[in-house]
């Protein structure tokens, strides 16, 4: 069984400041990985995902993660928060090589102080 | 890049009424289509998963009969939530998944803007 844990439901950081929310993946075979932001009453957005290519991965609106394989970690930052970057953010993992379900992890909600 | 589509994007019902919520992929073809429910303030959780052509698998503690799935074309699922009561009151979200053969984008699941369901 596949699951996903982020530590932190509410991460608050001033605007400019680095911006680091966690996730932690437990998987019995190779994952796919993926992050989601979510804006108010709206549906999810691909930021970026992990599919055993790059460790490091870049994605939209200058964030990145990196999978950690001995951390069992996929962790999500950006250099510089702006105000725009307030949201709700889903860590999530795949099964099946990436063919099967997600699995969401609780959400993380940035909040970003000017 | 890949559109997932919802309608209504917002409804309020009585109670004992039923609500059909549409999913439709804009510019392809998806053979797969998920539905999930957020409460507020939490993650997704997935209630279904929709095959074109045949029946919905749901996830336990789902009620079939409750929340029909159809998926009667590659680019449209449907969810009716039958006689709805207040406690089915949440913002359902429906993925669709991109079989293309080529790029990124493959196996990708694209989601819809969401349906806020409110029932009195």
């Amino acid at each position: 069984a596949q699951s996903v844990t982020q530590l932190g439901s509410h991460v608050s950081v001033s605007e400019g400041a680095l911006v680091l929310l966690r996730c932690n993946y437990s998987s019995s075979v190779p994952p796919y990985l993926f992050w989601y932001v979510q804006y108010p009453n709206q549906g999810l957005q691909l930021l970026l995902k992990y599919t055993s290519a790059a460790t490091l991965v870049k994605g939209i609106n200058g964030f990145e993660a990196e999978f950690k394989k001995s951390e069992t970690s996929f962790h999500l930052t950006k250099p510089s928060a702006h105000m725009s970057d307030a949201a709700e953010y889903f860590c999530a993992v795949s099964d099946l090589w990436g063919q099967g379900n997600l699995i969401f992890g609780k959400g993380t909600k940035l909040s970003v102080k000017p | 890049g890949a559109v997932v589509s919802q309608h209504p994007s917002w409804v309020i019902c009585k109670s004992g009424t039923s609500v059909k919520i549409e999913c439709r992929s804009l510019d392809f073809q998806a053979t797969t289509m998920f539905w999930y429910r957020q409460f507020p303030k939490q993650s997704l959780m997935l209630m279904a998963t929709s095959n074109e052509g045949s029946k919905a698998t749901y996830e336990q503690g789902v009620e079939k009969d409750k929340f029909l799935i159809n998926h009667a074309s590659l680019t449209l699922s449907t969810l009716t939530v039958t006689s709805a009561h207040p406690e089915d009151s949440s913002f359902y979200i429906c993925s669709a998944r991109d079989l293309g053969t080529s790029g990124s984008s493959y196996n990708e699941q694209f989601f819809g803007p969401g349906t806020r369901l409110t029932v009195l």
